[in-house]
């Protein structure tokens, strides 16, 4: 079976640290992958994909992929008690037709 | 990208009964998803509607249980059929851009579901 795995968690750090949230998966023909915040009672919300290896940085956010290890991270930087979520990690399978998803990993933030 | 409605938001619902989750967006996409997230878990999906075809249905998930509809390219429709307690969810419904997004998918306001 075709699997993402997270660490459930919490993570907690203070505000103004570097969050580093961390993903593997299974299937080596996965060619996108997404890091989505959820927070408690809403839906999931894209924060970033990444489709190449290496780093792409969206603002206090650093998605890094390596295929050959198949790991994905996330790094929030400057991280703000707002952060606190669920960050789940998603894999896109069947050329990018279907995702699947980590259990997702809290992330706690404090002031 | 798009904004993804659903209705209803949320609903309580007896055992044995059957509900119908609607999704709406407001542009043409090419795929819609339905997914499921129990209490406390993360997303499975439960299938791919399809415009004008049957869904495609993960394993574990029947259509007898969980029929869908997708009448047109921004429109869908999924029914948990026959509710037991092990249903009450969230239902999500997810989309997929026509082009330019890659493979991002992205998700409705969810709909909450008690069965009592």
């Amino acid at each position: 079976q075709k699997e993402v795995e997270q660490n459930s968690g919490p993570l907690s750090v203070p505000e103004g640290a570097i969050a580093s949230l961390n993903c593997t998966y299974s299937d080596r023909g996965s060619q996108s992958f997404f890091w989505y915040r959820q927070y408690s009672g809403k839906s999931p919300e894209l924060i970033m994909s990444i489709y190449s290896n290496g780093d792409k940085e969206d603002g206090r956010f650093t998605a890094q992929l390596n295929k050959a290890s198949q790991y994905v991270s996330l790094l929030i930087r400057d991280s703000q008690p707002s952060d606190s979520a669920t960050y789940l990690c998603a894999a896109g399978m069947e050329y990018g037709n279907k995702l699947v998803f980590g259990a997702g990993t809290i992330l706690r933030v404090k002031s | 990208s798009a904004v993804i409605s659903q209705k209803p938001s949320r609903d309580i619902c007896q055992r044995g009964t059957s509900l119908t989750i609607q999704c709406q967006v407001d542009s043409q996409v090419t795929m819609m998803f339905w997914y499921r997230q129990q209490p406390g878990q993360s997303l499975t999906l439960i299938a791919t509607a399809n415009q004008g075809s049957e869904a495609t249905y993960e394993s574990g998930f029947v259509i007898d249980k969980f029929p869908i509809s997708r009448p047109n390219l921004t429109f869908s429709t999924l029914t948990v059929s026959n509710m037991s307690p092990e249903d009450s969810s969230i239902y999500l419904c997810s989309v997929k851009a026509l082009a330019g997004d890659g493979d991002t998918q992205y998700f409705g306001p969810g709909t909450r579901l008690t069965v009592l």
